[in-house]
């Protein structure tokens, strides 16, 4: 049963540590993506990487950490250094990054600083 | 830079009722457009994927058009039911990038 999993479901994270989301595939799509969603607005690009042992920073990447060591993991970091991480984090994939590329989407993970 | 705008924001229907949502886009020069689906605190589902070269894409009681001209997109949803009450984004790739609306809440009531 292909798809997009992403632990935990919910996460709560204390001042000051850092928290690792974890996104897996096991669709064989080359290009992985992590989006933040907060309240009334749409998703924003955090980072994104089209192959294995390469990411590119997306809009709003200050704050968080990518690795993509395995084709079929995105692991997302938010460091103490992300002023403020509460939000609904999205993780996507798609075959390829080119412009026939439908992106597929994760059931997300909602981090609640406390 | 790409800026992608989705009215109304909100929007209540009766069962039954045929509707449309918009979603307007600054910079036409598109790969493609989707829409997606978002039920509350889910993933997003795809709906449809409009490529810069077509006009239209159908999906049993969804059609989804496409103007890179004016930079528009509608997704037209016909006869609606209460399970079609979610947010439906909108979102057009450009380079490496999805560029997201901010989305349509829709209630259809029973």
């Amino acid at each position: 049963d292909g798809g997009i999993t992403q632990s935990p479901k919910y996460l709560f994270r204390k001042e000051g540590q850092n928290v690792t989301l974890s996104c897996e595939q096991n669709l064989n799509h080359d290009a992985m993506y992590w989006y933040r969603q907060d309240p009334g607005q749409g998703l924003r690009l955090i980072y994104y990487s089209q192959i294995v042992n390469d990411f590119q920073k997306g809009d709003i990447a200050e704050g968080y950490s990518v690795s993509r060591e395995k084709k079929e993991s995105f692991p997302l970091t938010v460091t103490s250094a992300q002023k403020n991480p509460t939000a609904f984090y999205l993780c996507a994939s798609s075959i390829g990054s080119g412009g026939y590329n439908e992106q597929f989407f994760g059931p997300g993970t909602r981090l609640t600083v406390l | 830079k790409q800026e992608v705008t989705q009215i109304p924001a909100a929007l209540s229907v009766p069962e039954g009722e045929n509707l449309v949502l918009n979603c307007s886009f600054t910079d036409s020069a598109i790969y493609n457009l989707q829409w997606f689906r978002q039920d509350p605190g889910k993933g997003l589902t795809s709906l449809l994927l409009i490529q810069s070269s077509q006009r239209e894409q159908t999906s049993g009681r969804l059609n989804a058009s496409l103007d890179k001209s004016s930079g528009r997109s509608t997704l037209y949803i016909a006869a609606s039911q209460p399970g079609d009450s979610a947010t439906y984004l909108c979102a057009t790739l450009a380079g490496d990038k999805l560029v997201f609306g901010a989305g349509t809440i829709l209630r259809v009531k029973s």
